[in-house]
């Protein structure tokens, strides 16, 4: 399958700083991109889709100014949580989508996650 | 509302049994179709998809999908302990330009 990578891992940070992560599929071009954040024992939470060339789409009740994501090219996109803070604490995944005909080219590939702490 | 419904679980089986997921979706619409496999603390790694009425068989997972009923299946076969994991469906629907996921299904193998 398809390779996504996500840098950094793991980060924690002070309250009140910003997070950069990254979000890079390395052996295919992905014009779209999701990112999601998931709470301990809880589902995906879609909280946007990274478009290529274009502005993000957020999804209801995510605010854009504070979830700042940024798809410069065909391979990265990156997320930016400014100024975090404690409950922003969670595990952010991304993935790309391949697009095309056939169901095998609508797959999302996730990447490994970033777990953030915000302190 | 496009939903996609999994019974939370969790699902415990015995060492080697067949384990069975199940979920439903609400889009008739939808045209592909996505099992998730989650280890607590990780991503989501896919499993297969099927788009097509009827069982497709990968290794020991088979998936089932009836669009009539808006019904996909996994069943995993010879369940090892290392099969327990979060399971998630996924749900592709506006023409693949969204997907949903399920909430998810926890599995415990006993071993």
């Amino acid at each position: 399958g398809a390779v996504v990578s996500q840098h950094p891992s793991r980060v924690i940070c002070k309250s009140g700083t910003s997070v950069k992560i990254e979000c890079r599929s390395l052996d295919f071009q992905a014009t779209t991109m999701f990112w999601y954040r998931q709470f301990p024992k809880q589902s995906l939470m879609l909280m946007a889709t990274s478009n290529e060339g274009s502005k993000a789409t957020y999804e209801q009740g995510v605010e854009k100014d504070k979830f700042l994501i940024n798809h410069a090219s065909l391979t990265l996109s990156t997320l930016t949580v400014t100024s975090a803070h404690p409950e922003d604490s969670s595990f952010y995944i991304c993935s790309a989508k391949l697009t095309g005909e056939g169901a095998s080219l609508d797959t999302q590939y996730f990447g490994p996650g970033t777990r953030l702490t915000v302190l | 509302q496009k939903e996609v419904e999994q019974n939370s679980g969790p699902l415990s089986v015995p060492e080697g049994a067949i384990a069975s997921l199940n979920c439903t979706y609400s889009d008739r619409g939808s045209q592909s179709f996505f099992w998730y496999r989650q280890y607590s603390g990780k991503s989501p790694e896919l499993i297969m998809f099927i788009y097509s009425n009827g069982d497709k068989e990968d290794g020991r997972f088979t998936a089932q999908l009836n669009k009539a009923s808006q019904y996909v299946s996994l069943l995993i076969r010879d369940s090892q302990p290392s099969d327990s994991a979060t399971y998630l469906c996924a749900v592709n629907w506006g023409g693949g330009f969204k997907t949903i996921f399920g909430a998810g299904t926890r599995l415990f193998v006993k071993a």
